[in-house]
């Protein structure tokens, strides 16, 4: 089955540094999807891109899409100590679109200093 | 607008017992999806639910799981003789009846531990 792989797996920066994470994916996909873990908490929704774009912004976020190479970035600017999360890249695979299941990486690990 | 609400948030039961996990999805929600999420990893999909039917359940254990979403009430999530690699998070996310459901709205969780 699918798997999104994020990378790097663990990212430390410092306030006001901006952060980029990668996430790869398998399979065709209707749509990709970023999420936002705080520790023990539940998922926070940030930004849905589809297949058919190629770049999408929110706020402080911008979240890119190359689907040749089935790959993703998530770009947080300026970032915040409340930034501090886990952050998971998660596909709809085509065939899956009347379901809607998510597929899940591993997630990126993000600690911001202040 | 109550968000989705799941409990217990923390569950230990004993080798060999039952583990009943609730959901309630968001109002006007109607569709219910289980993921579970093992230490310092991403989620996995368990099973998809809309009101008294299993859509999708493709990710769930062959034994011992079972997932219901009844016509009145939460969806529930039943473990049966949990063993102690059942302790995970287990989380709740729903989604409306109509349009797509691509968008997931997700709970808190329910922490199970086995011990």
């Amino acid at each position: 089955s699918q798997q999104g792989e994020e990378d790097p797996q663990a990212l430390s920066i410092q306030e006001g540094e901006n952060a980029t994470m990668n996430c790869s994916y398998k399979t065709s996909i209707n749509n990709l999807q970023w999420y936002r873990q705080n520790s023990g908490r539940g998922l926070v929704h940030l930004i849905l891109i589809r297949s058919n774009e190629r770049e999408k912004h929110s706020g402080r976020l911008r979240v890119t899409l190359d689907t040749s190479k089935k790959s993703s970035s998530l770009l947080i600017t300026a970032s915040r100590a409340a930034d501090t999360a886990s952050y998971f890249c998660a596909t709809v695979p085509i065939g899956s679109s009347n379901t809607g299941k998510l597929i899940f990486g591993q997630g990126t690990t993000l600690q911001v200093k202040p | 607008n109550a968000g989705v609400m799941q409990n217990p948030r923390h569950l230990v039961r004993r080798r060999g017992q039952e583990a009943r996990l609730r959901c309630s999805p968001m109002k006007g929600h109607s569709h219910v999806y289980w993921y579970r999420q093992l230490p310092e990893e991403g989620l996995k999909f368990m099973v998809y639910l809309q009101k008294e039917n299993i859509i999708d359940e493709s990710g769930m254990p062959k034994e011992r799981f079972s997932a219901e979403f009844p016509k009145e009430g939460p969806s529930i999530l039943r473990i049966q003789q949990v063993v102690r690699g059942d302790s995970a998070a287990y989380f709740c996310a729903s989604s409306p009846p109509s349009g797509s459901s691509y968008e997931q709205y997700f709970g808190p969780g329910t922490r199970l531990t086995v011990t």
